[in-house]
This record gives structure tokens, sequence and C-alpha cells, in this order.
């Protein structure tokens, strides 16, 4: 059965340092998403993309953070420089159709640490 | 405002015995989508189910079943026999469709269940 897959499974970095979070979404989904669990909290979106373009983003979704789809498979999120607070684990996600109306399936995730 | 809310925090129950989650939901679309997820302790989001606000037919998939009552906005899950497998985070989320259109998943703070043997 497809999957999402997220990679690495855990990434420990230094407070302000680039860290960028690798996805392959489902082979046949066109519309991604992040979203990030601060730990022992919900779940909160973070941004969606579709056609190589941001759909749309939350207010967590500052400048700090960028998303790409560089070539056919990989959708990556970039935080360009860490602050302890975006420790948390992050979730790709990817659908068929939109967000909206569609179901959308999430990867393993990705621990992130901040030190 | 568009909000979910599992006001159970944590649940423990001894195998074999049934459990209801609950959960609450306010939108201002009058077509939206609510969904189930389970995060088991490895951590990742497993989809369970998917209903749209036209269907309000209850779903039953082995010990799972679901009930969708909109005239209480609420969108519970009921595990029958419940086994240690089951002991998992799960997260009840809304999307909303028309005539807000947007892709982000909102999801409920969760309910840990255990489940003791």
């Amino acid at each position: 059965e497809p999957e999402v897959t997220q990679t690495p499974s855990h990434q420990v970095t230094q407070m302000g340092q680039e860290v960028i979070l690798r996805c392959v979404p489902i082979s046949n989904h066109l519309y991604f998403y992040w979203y990030r669990q601060i730990l022992g909290q919900k779940v909160e979106f973070l941004v969606s993309f579709y056609n190589n373009e941001i759909s749309e983003k939350s207010e967590i979704f500052d400048d700090q953070f960028s998303v790409e789809r560089p070539d056919g498979s990989n959708f990556t999120l970039k935080i360009r420089s860490t602050k302890l607070e975006d420790s948390a684990m992050y979730f790709c996600a990817s659908s068929a159709g939109q967000g909206s109306t569609d179901t959308q399936y999430f990867g393993p995730g990705t621990r992130l640490t901040v030190l | 405002a568009q909000k979910v809310t599992q006001a159970q925090t944590e649940i423990s129950v001894v195998e074999k015995e049934d459990v209801t989650l609950d959960c609450v939901y306010e939108t201002r679309d009058t077509t939206y989508y609510l969904f189930w997820y389970k995060q088991p302790p490895s951590g990742e989001l497993v989809f369970l189910i998917r209903r749209n606000s036209f269907d309000e037919q209850n779903e039953i998939s082995g010990r799972y079943s679901w009930n969708f009552q909109k005239s209480t906005s609420s969108f519970n899950f009921t595990i029958t026999a419940s086994q240690v497998v089951d002991s998992a985070v799960y997260f009840c989320a809304l999307s909303e469709a028309f005539p807000y259109n947007t892709d982000k998943l909102i999801f409920g703070t969760g309910t840990r269940l255990q489940v003791f043997p």
C-alpha cells in the first residue's frame, strides 16, 4: 500500500541553524501539507502546497519557514534559523484531491529537537 | 469559529470493555468533513475514517463504529471489545469545504486511550 515517507526520523540541531525536513508524498497525490505537533499537544496545520505554490498557510508559518518541491517526488520544509520553540514532531501529508474534501494521509513524522 | 473539542483527556479501560471517545465540533460551513486519526506510541498518524456533513449514517468497521449527529455537532467513536493494541491517542479532526473552502485539518486535543490486559 502506498505511503508517505519522511526523512530523517529524528533531527537534532543547534539554535540558529537551518534544517531541511524531507518528505516523499504518495506518488499520484497532488496536494501536500506540513503539520507540526509540539510534544503532548494537538496537531497544527502549517502550510498546504499545490501546483508548485503555497495555497494556504497558518500564522505559525512565518518567514523562517519555506517549502519546496525540488523534483517530481520530494517535498521539503526548510526552517531557516531554528528556535528552541521549533522543537516538535513535523508531519508531512498528501492527498489526491483538495484538502478540504479529501483524506490527508500522513507520514511517520520527523522529530526535530533544537538545542 | 472552527473548533474541535475532545473533552476526555485520558481514558483507561480493561481489555474487552467497550469505550466511546467523544468529539464535538464547531464550524461555520454547511459542507464539511470529519475525521478520526489514531496515533499509536510509535508516533505516526493513522487515518481511520472520513465522513461528510451530508452523510449522517452511522458506520461500523469491525470493532470500530462511529456515530455522527449533526443536531448535537458530535462525531463519537466507539471501540467494542477493546484490545491492548487499541492503546493510542485518538484525534478527531474537521475540514471545511463550503463556503469557506480551506485545506487545513483542524484537530482536537486528542484522547489518550489505555487498554490494560
